[in-house]
């Protein structure tokens, strides 16, 4: 299992361009979502998911699309990068048990908007 | 709205010491709280959770101690060791988390 996949790692753009970052599953679980985290700051929710073809917002929305067309993926769409919008984004998908769900982060991508 | 803080941004620890990190939350309807240690440069990674019913549980050399009454909640890392310097954060909810904003743990050899 590879577990939570993101691509890119790093990456830098320009006010006003537009972007995708991938996420990628292997585990499948029906629960996915994107997180972004500020520096020295904890994560926050911008998006989630709780199967294909059904998204909801989270706590910091504005600004991000989403789409969940398969179980496996679910790609997070900055439409027009803000400065604002710099910061490190996780995915994660998460394991329902009866004792608790389980949350598996991906990497990270580090983005940059000059 | 919903909030969770920990008490110390930085904490810093002896090598084989035991660490207390703190945590408070808001939403007294809080029922399930995780605790995650994230490494430089990598994700979030579980480390024990906790439901409301409950005000102790234990893992491997770690503990979670969960008092309602209060609304507080604690991670104690026991024989603490290098490998365990992170930042550390408290998370409640189950699908929807709300994250506090970590402590950086450093062990001092």
């Amino acid at each position: 299992n590879a577990g939570v996949t993101q691509t890119p790692k790093f990456q830098v753009l320009k006010t006003g361009q537009s972007m995708t970052l991938q996420c990628a599953q292997d585990m499948n679980h029906e629960y996915m979502s994107w997180y972004r985290q500020d520096p020295g700051m904890g994560l926050r929710l911008i998006h989630y998911s709780v199967g294909a073809g059904i998204t909801d917002q989270g706590e910091v929305p504005n600004g991000y699309n989403v789409s969940r067309s398969t179980t496996e993926d679910f790609p997070l769409r900055l439409l027009s990068a803000a400065p604002s919008q710099t910061s490190v984004y996780f995915c994660a998908s998460t394991r329902r048990a009866s004792g608790g769900d389980e949350q598996f982060f991906g990497p990270g991508t580090r983005l940059t908007v000059l | 709205g919903e909030s969770v803080g920990l008490h110390l941004p930085t904490l810093s620890v002896q090598e084989g010491d035991n660490s207390i990190i703190n945590c408070a939350y808001s939403n007294s309807a809080s029922d399930y709280f995780i605790w995650y240690k994230q490494e430089s440069g990598k994700g979030p990674q579980f480390i024990i959770d906790i439901r409301s019913n409950m005000d102790k549980r234990q893992g491997q050399r770690v503990t979670v101690l969960l008092n309602k009454t209060v609304k507080h909640l604690s991670l104690q890392i026991a024989a603490t060791q290098p490998g365990d310097s992170a930042v550390y954060f408290c998370a409640e909810g189950t699908q929807k988390l709300v994250f506090g904003q970590g402590t950086r743990l450093t062990i001092n050899p």
